[in-house]
């Protein structure tokens, strides 16, 4: 079974403190991805990596950055937290480029005050 | 118009009926589709693909039209248990995948 776990379930931070939220899947997988989730929104694509060391923006990178150092990590970090940073953030992996199946974490939900 | 678009509902439907979403979607390069599932304050699953010859699995049925650009989950005999949003997923190439913002469904007793 593939596992995707987050480092924290909530987190309250004050505005322009640095954030890391860090993903960790144990599947192997190429592929790994930063979404956010807010109401009426569905999901936003922020970053993806295919590779270690890869990186590529996804929809809304604006404010946000990524680090993937070793393959089962992948962490979202931001730089000066904004009150408009307040969402979901959901991490998933998908096994390679012709794999379409996303499996995802149970998410982080981030309030800044 | 967002790029992929469903009703938010919720549907509100008693145990044993018959359910139906649709999901538009605007780019007609898409190329893969797909029906996610996400229970309250749950992360999203992937329920089933969507092919352009339809698939079945137990209850539900997924269909594609290309030619109007929608896709379609079909639930038969509602379970207390399918209550979830269920998300539309639609992937144009290179790591552009879609998720719209899902439709609401409580299956009451």
């Amino acid at each position: 079974d593939v596992k995707v776990t987050q480092s924290s379930r909530y987190l309250v931070k004050r505005t322009g403190e640095k954030v890391f939220l860090e993903c960790v899947q144990d599947m192997d997988h190429e592929n790994m991805f930063w979404y956010r989730q807010d109401p009426g929104l569905g999901l936003r694509l922020i970053y993806f990596s295919y590779d270690v060391k890869m990186k590529e923006k996804g929809d809304i990178p604006e404010g946000y950055s990524v680090s993937r150092e070793k393959k089962e990590r992948f962490s979202l970090i931001l730089e000066s937290a904004s009150t408009n940073q307040t969402s979901m953030y959901l991490c998933a992996s998908s096994r390679d480029a012709s794999s379409y199946e996303q499996y995802f974490g149970p998410g982080t939900r981030l309030t800044v005050t | 118009r967002k790029e992929v678009e469903q009703d938010p509902g919720p549907f509100n439907v008693p145990e044993g009926a018959t359910v139906a979403f649709n999901c538009t979607y605007s780019n007609s390069a898409s190329q893969s589709f797909f029906w996610y599932r996400q229970d309250c304050r749950k992360e999203p699953k992937l329920l089933m693909s969507v092919y352009s010859s339809g698939n079945e699995d137990g209850r539900f049925t997924a269909q594609l039209n290309r030619a109007s650009q929608y896709i379609s989950l079909l639930i038969r005999d509602s379970k207390l248990s399918d209550s979830a949003t269920y998300l539309c997923v639609v992937d144009t190439g290179g790591f552009k995948t879609i998720f719209g913002a899902g439709t609401r469904l409580f299956v009451k007793a």
